[in-house]
């Protein structure tokens, strides 16, 4: 069993709406990040976060210690902010990563 | 500018051959990373570094070898043991104290023919 679920697996919205994507964890963790896989290939970081919430331009992580949960909000989406969405939780360093398969986001003009 | 880059992008392979996928990073960080990802599932972990000429195994080393002679660079070799190698392999760095967020490369799609 996955020890890191992510819900939904696909997703498809009209621009202008507000997304929301889960994530659930089975362990302790010491840090929880969100990663943006853009079509290509390429992986970039959006937030790493311990405790509380996060925000990035139109971009805000939340999590829940006590529930083992964390939530990632576009506000105003955009067709640029469709790519896989990947949920990764360390419990430790970095090298004991565990990642989410991934929530692939479709935004339509 | 600061980042990290893998080559070649598209790399081809027969089978008995041994291919080197290239990482090197300017970010100054200890940590480099070698992930592996096939479709529907999530990255896993080919082999790590921390510091300059050592490596540790990941949850699925066997076929694989790496070197880390200089702190810039993190070469992954995918040798003839590897039973299935066709697949997409990203390289990442991090800082390791206090530890950061990690710093992704932009993927080696190695096909073996």
């Amino acid at each position: 069993k996955n020890e890191v679920e992510q819900s939904p697996q696909n997703l498809t919205a009209q621009e202008g709406e507000f997304i929301t994507i889960n994530c659930s964890y089975s362990v302790g963790i010491s840090a929880l990040h969100w990663l943006q896989q853009h079509p290509g290939g390429g992986i970039v970081s959006l937030f790493m976060l311990s405790s509380g919430k996060k925000k990035h331009g139109r971009l805000i992580a939340t999590i829940n210690i006590q529930e083992k949960h964390s939530s990632l909000h576009i506000t105003a989406s955009h067709p640029r902010d469709s790519a896989v969405y990947i949920c990764a939780v360390s419990q430790g360093g970095s090298e004991k990563l565990v990642f989410g398969k991934g929530t692939k986001l479709t935004v339509n003009p | 500018d600061g980042g990290i880059t893998q080559s070649p992008k598209y790399l081809f392979r027969k089978e008995g051959q041994n291919v080197t996928l290239s990482c090197e990073q300017n970010l100054n960080h200890d940590a480099m990373y070698w992930y592996r990802q096939d479709p529907g599932q999530g990255l896993r972990l080919i082999y790590y570094s921390q510091i300059v000429n050592d490596f540790q195994k990941g949850d699925i080393a066997e076929g694989y070898s790496v070197s880390r002679e200089k702190k810039e660079s993190f070469p992954l070799t995918v040798t003839s043991a590897q039973k299935n190698p066709t697949a997409f392999y990203l390289c990442a760095s991090a800082r390791v104290y206090p530890p950061g967020e990690l710093f992704f490369g932009e993927g080696s799609r190695l096909t073996v023919l």
